[in-house]
């Protein structure tokens, strides 16, 4: 009963490289969630996608940022030309398509860790 | 300000202690309150949510909501080392927006045995 999985667990990149950040959601769950931990900060959200389709990317920085989440295969988070500024921990969480109750019961990876050098 | 304020701690308790963690939050429109346990290098892990105010009991855990004073607070009885984590405040709304959870920034707990 595998939970979220998160490749790779830590990324170290050199500025201006691209860093691919992947996630594949719990068995049963469609929706995938990608949140943002930066040193000494709360998680923050960042996109909510389901097969296919992006539903939310309020809380993705506008140039160079971009997530899918494909028919096949695992949801991809890529960061072209990395700073310093998105070194993070990054987050995916997963929730089933039909909730039981009101509340949006998210279940997180364990992170990918992306350095910038 | 910050719509989620927690204190970052490190707070520090002897094994056996009532542990008292609390956020504020400051957006009215929140209805759900999550706690969640973040052990270090590891993703955040769900230990309760309540919605609007009231209290929620699970085992040595108690969740209280106060929306009249935005205060949201967590309780351990009993503490363990096995509790020594980081635990995380979140806030959501109701319905469409409910996964866009605002966290806090965490409260670093150590039990001591």
């Amino acid at each position: 009963n595998a939970g979220v999985m998160q490749n790779p667990r830590h990324l170290v990149r050199r500025r201006g490289q691209e860093a691919r950040l992947r996630c594949s959601p719990m068995k049963g769950h469609s929706h995938v969630y990608w949140y943002r931990q930066l040193p000494e900060e709360g998680l923050k959200f960042m996109v909510y996608l389901q097969k296919e389709n992006i539903i939310d990317e309020s809380g993705m920085p506008k140039e160079r940022f971009s997530a899918e989440f494909p028919k096949e295969g695992p949801s991809i988070l890529r960061i072209q030309q990395v700073v310093r500024g998105d070194s993070a921990a990054y987050f995916c969480a997963s929730s089933p398509p039909d909730r039981a109750s009101g509340a949006n019961v998210l279940t997180f990876g364990a992170g990918s860790r992306l350095t910038v050098l | 300000q910050k719509e989620v304020e927690q204190d970052p701690g490190p707070l520090s308790v002897p094994e056996g202690a009532i542990v008292s963690l609390n956020c504020t939050y400051s957006n009215s429109a929140f209805q759900y309150f999550m706690w969640y346990r973040q052990y270090s290098r590891k993703g955040p892990e769900l230990l309760m949510y309540t919605y609007s105010s009231g209290n929620k009991e699970d085992g040595r855990f108690t969740a209280q909501v106060d929306k009249s004073s935005k205060y949201i607070s967590l309780f351990i009885r009993d503490s363990q080392p096995s509790d020594s984590a980081t635990y995380l405040c979140a806030s959501s709304y109701s319905g469409a927006g409910s996964y866009q959870l605002t966290f806090g920034k965490g409260t670093k707990l150590s039990v001591i045995p």
